[in-house]
């Protein structure tokens, strides 16, 4: 187990007002990675990151930032919330061609 | 580029039967391909993978899945569907030569009947 814990696990919030979801891990992996989950779309990579300070974008980005600043904790910010960005956040640990490690999600609702 | 294709969204079964979930991918180099589950409330758990070597996989729960190179599909199996075989199930790929794009399904909901 990777001993990744998310937070909040759930979150409510208005439309247009900025959001950080938290993802912390304790097994020291060096990368790191952000997914969103949607009906019919299965996960999508937001970001990822391949070390402290070194991130980079995934598929769906847009909206989204995220900083590294420890090894540990790998931060997702919605810089101003949208009703699309509604959905459930995963946050994942592991070289990608080993399995990947989840987080237990955070469900996020924009109102 | 990478793709991976699940057919049906959702599968129904009896308990004691034959679970077959399909996956098709795409790949420009050989890839590894895995079986994720998820339960309600929860993140996914990795069922199998397969990197090198025999084509026919097993996993925890009694499940495996073969990898056929000339059909590129990856279909997850087990003989005989329990109530806790409930859930939902992603098929994912990425490439061999390393990179951090793990691509996923779309997802089948396993509903298993009594």
């Amino acid at each position: 187990d990777a001993g990744i814990t998310q937070s909040p696990r759930h979150k409510v919030t208005e439309t247009g007002t900025p959001v950080t979801l938290r993802c912390h891990q304790t097994e020291n992996h060096r990368y790191m990675y952000w997914y969103r989950q949607d009906p019919g779309h299965g996960l999508r990579l937001i970001h990822y990151s391949y070390g402290v300070k070194d991130t980079d974008k995934g598929e769906v980005s847009d909206g989204y930032s995220v900083s590294r600043s420890k090894t540990e904790d790998f931060l997702l910010t919605l810089e101003s919330a949208t009703s699309s960005q509604t959905s459930v956040y995963f946050c994942a640990v592991g070289p990608s061609n080993s399995p990947l490690h989840f987080g237990n999600g955070t469900r996020l609702t924009v109102t | 580029a990478q793709s991976v294709t699940q057919l049906g969204s959702h599968v129904s079964v009896s308990e004691g039967a034959l679970v077959l979930l399909r996956c098709n991918y795409s790949s420009s180099v050989p890839p590894y391909l895995f079986w994720y589950v998820q339960y309600p409330n929860q993140g996914l758990q990795l069922l199998l993978k397969y990197t090198t070597g025999a084509t026919l996989v097993k996993g925890i729960n009694g499940f495996e899945a073969e990898f056929k190179k000339s059909e590129t599909s990856f279909h997850l199996t087990k003989p005989s569907a329990h109530m806790s075989d409930a859930a939902e199930y992603f098929c994912a790929v990425s490439p061999n030569t390393g990179g951090f794009k793990t691509i996923f399904g779309a997802g089948t909901r396993l509903f298993v009947k009594a």
